[in-house]
């Protein structure tokens, strides 16, 4: 199976101060023949369900504020929150889709201090 | 807007079958464009992708739980389910269906998830 590693576990930042969450896997997730990175970034709010955020590593899907943004390519990952707002408080997951099983990275836990 | 709503018996015992259905709104199981899927999540902890279903009733399971799961599909009532055998204390978790997207926009497959219920949680007690 891929695992996915993600730091840091939780992090607590200040209203409009950038948030930075990494995703390393075990195996690259490029794919050559496309070009693309077979990863996803999901957002958790307590007692809902995970939602989609961006997929591709980078590709935002419609309807998320543009202060979230991902990055990376291979084997290394990034998700960005440039200016964090109250509502953003949530748990992030990334996801592979490059092989089966898809597996979900552990989950950084994100905090307004 | 694609709905799902998952439906089953929120306590089974342990030793039995968990079973749980998955009934879509908003899209055509039958349309062949996407699988449709359960992932699980214990409490405090991250998400476990179970398996998933095509329309064709072709199911692809986690190793780590093929032994105890199917997944069907029923595309006259547009409904997909999940059964569990053998169920342990370590099944206990909040359950959800979700889609996967399939073919995109650009032409690729696409296995992320695009649409989820809002899950149920599944104790196993006595």
């Amino acid at each position: 199976d891929i695992v996915l590693t993600q730091s840091p576990d939780s992090l607590a930042v200040s209203l409009g101060e950038r948030a930075t969450i990494n995703c390393k896997s075990s195996q690259s997730l490029f794919y050559s023949i496309n070009n693309k990175d077979y990863l996803a970034w999901y957002q958790q709010k307590p007692g809902q369900p995970p939602k989609l955020l961006i997929s591709w590593a980078s590709t935002r899907e419609s309807g998320v504020p543009d202060r979230f943004s991902g990055s990376g390519s291979g084997t290394d990952f990034t998700l960005t929150i440039s200016s964090p707002q109250a509502e953003d408080v949530a748990v992030y997951y990334c996801q592979q889709y490059y092989a089966t099983p898809w597996t979900f990275g552990q989950g950084t836990k994100v905090e307004i201090e | 807007q694609v709905r799902l709503q998952e439906s089953g018996p929120g306590l089974v015992k342990p030793s039995q079958t968990l079973s749980l259905t998955c009934t879509v709104s908003g899209d055509s199981i039958s349309g062949g464009r996407s699988y449709w899927t359960w992932i699980r999540q214990p409490a405090g902890k991250t998400l476990e992708w179970i398996g998933r279903v095509y329309t064709s009733g072709t199911a692809t399971y986690n190793p780590s739980l093929k032994s105890r799961v199917t997944i069907s599909v029923d595309a006259s009532t547009n409904q997909f389910s999940l059964e569990m055998t053998s169920v342990t204390a370590a099944d206990t978790a909040v359950y959800y269906c979700a889609r996967e997207k399939g073919m995109d926009s650009s032409g690729s497959y696409a296995y992320y998830f695009d649409y989820w219920s809002q899950g149920i949680l599944v104790t196993v007690s006595s």
